[in-house]
């Protein structure tokens, strides 16, 4: 079982929905867990993070955390073109940070 | 305030050379992690340094050692480069050790092995 599991996509949207992203991870003593964006030829860049279960907002942003189900989400609300990258979902595994395959997002006009 | 800086932006080498790739963190930073990338895959964890002592190391055969400078700079070296290696090398800096810190990603280094 990988560590960080993400279903690799692509996943379209129209503009102005909501983009849900998924992420589950093995390892139960995991306590921080992030979610990165990643356009084509570029590096990734840190959108949000979350410590505790519930959600988190920021923005058009919302992190969702299950610790009981190992489970991870990021839903985009409003998407717009620009949001159209590769999602990447990573968790802090004894110190070290675990990535996700991650996700193609589309946003189509 | 500059981000994190890698260098070179580009490399090619040849099967069996030795390549060192290098990382600036951004300023107070104390840790540096390395992280390789394959086109269609998510980073992988290779080395994470901290206050210049190794504190991490991914599942990366023994060609592959990184250090980490009084500056808290780092340089990754991999020898005998095999075709395998070809990949974007990413480098991240934090302000902490914790496992609540976040990453900041350099642009990368894009290594072609041929």
């Amino acid at each position: 079982q990988k560590e960080v599991e993400q279903n690799s996509g692509p996943l379209s949207v129209p503009e102005g929905a909501i983009a849900s992203l998924n992420c589950t991870y093995s390892d139960r003593g995991s306590q921080s867990f992030f979610w990165y964006r990643q356009y084509s030829g570029k590096s990734p860049e840190l959108i949000m993070f979350i410590y505790s279960n519930g959600d988190k907002e920021d923005g058009r942003f919302t992190a969702q955390l299950n610790k009981a189900s190992q489970y991870v989400s990021l839903l985009i609300r409003d998407s717009q073109p620009s949001d159209s990258a590769t999602y990447l979902c990573a968790v802090n595994v004894n110190n070290d940070m675990r990535f996700g395959a991650g996700t193609r997002l589309t946003v189509k006009p | 305030d500059a981000g994190v800086t890698q260098s070179p932006t580009h490399l090619i080498k040849t099967r069996g050379q030795q390549v060192t790739l290098r990382c600036s963190p951004i300023s107070g930073h104390k840790s540096v992690s390395w992280y390789q990338q394959v086109l269609g895959q998510g980073p992988q964890f290779i080395f994470q340094y901290y206050e210049k002592e190794e504190r991490g190391r991914g599942n990366f055969p023994d060609r592959f050692s990184a250090r980490q400078f009084p500056n808290y700079s780092s340089e990754l070296n991999v020898n005998a480069l095999l075709l395998g290696d070809s990949a974007l090398y990413l480098c991240a800096s934090s302000l902490e050790n914790s496992g609540l810190r976040a990453l900041h990603f350099g642009n990368g280094t894009r290594l072609t092995v041929t």
